[in-house]
């Protein structure tokens, strides 16, 4: 089954408001990942977080691992925040494995 | 600095012929990462190479995928026999020492599409 589930899967924003993204995991990891994917397609490295908070910018990142859950604070929203955010787990003896993705729209 | 290369950018193939994906990696990077990404599966992890040689192929599928680091300066992904499942983006990433906290750098990706 789907080892990593994301929620929500769309949002929409004004620009100005604050996003929460979340990830939950159903086996243990050792490390995740966010990544972030513009609307045309090219993908970014966003944050390794394999416990704890972690702050770039206008994101936060928490992972909890006895909680098994990750979660990506975006704080006043801008447009250009439009786009995918994707989380990936790395669990115990297996491969990388991603979510579905959150797709992000920020409107004017 | 050029960021990660990746060719051809399309690729249209017909069913049962081979596809040979190329990927330049950032200069001094010692890691290159191949991944998979479809609507209807998403984004999958394929396989990755750390100094050239082959440090994890967990994701890549067991018949007609496979993957080379020849020389620092380029991997390559073959698909023998494609099939219309194989159509993907093909994304291609690099970083500089090659373990997971480490940023990623991704290409363009290669748009396979086989008929």
């Amino acid at each position: 089954g789907q080892q990593v589930q994301q929620s929500p899967a769309s949002l929409v924003l004004q620009e100005g408001e604050n996003a929460e993204l979340q990830c939950n995991f159903s086996t243990s990891l050792n490390s995740m990942q966010w990544f972030y994917q513009r609307p045309e397609g090219s993908l970014v490295s966003l944050f390794y977080n394999p416990s704890g908070t972690k702050q770039s910018g206008r994101l936060t990142s928490t992972t909890v691992i006895k909680e098994r859950r990750s979660s990506l604070h975006i704080s006043s929203s801008q447009i250009t925040d439009s786009g995918t955010y994707l989380c990936a787990m790395e669990g115990t003896g297996s491969k990388l494995s991603f979510g579905k993705g959150a797709k992000l729209t920020v409107s004017p | 600095n050029a960021g990660v290369i990746q060719t051809p950018r399309h690729k249209v193939t017909g069913k049962g012929q081979e596809a040979t994906l190329w990927c330049e990696p950032i200069s001094g990077h010692s890691a290159v990462f191949w991944y998979r990404q479809t609507i209807v599966q998403g984004l999958e992890f394929l396989t990755y190479f750390r100094n050239q040689a082959p440090i994890d192929d967990s994701g890549m599928p067991k018949e007609r995928f496979s993957a080379q680091m020849p020389n620092q300066s380029h991997s390559t992904l073959k698909i023998q026999s494609t099939q219309p499942q194989d159509s993907a983006v093909y994304l291609c990433a690099s970083s500089l020492d090659g373990i997971w906290g480490d940023t990623q750098y991704f290409g363009p990706g290669t748009r396979l599409l086989v008929l």
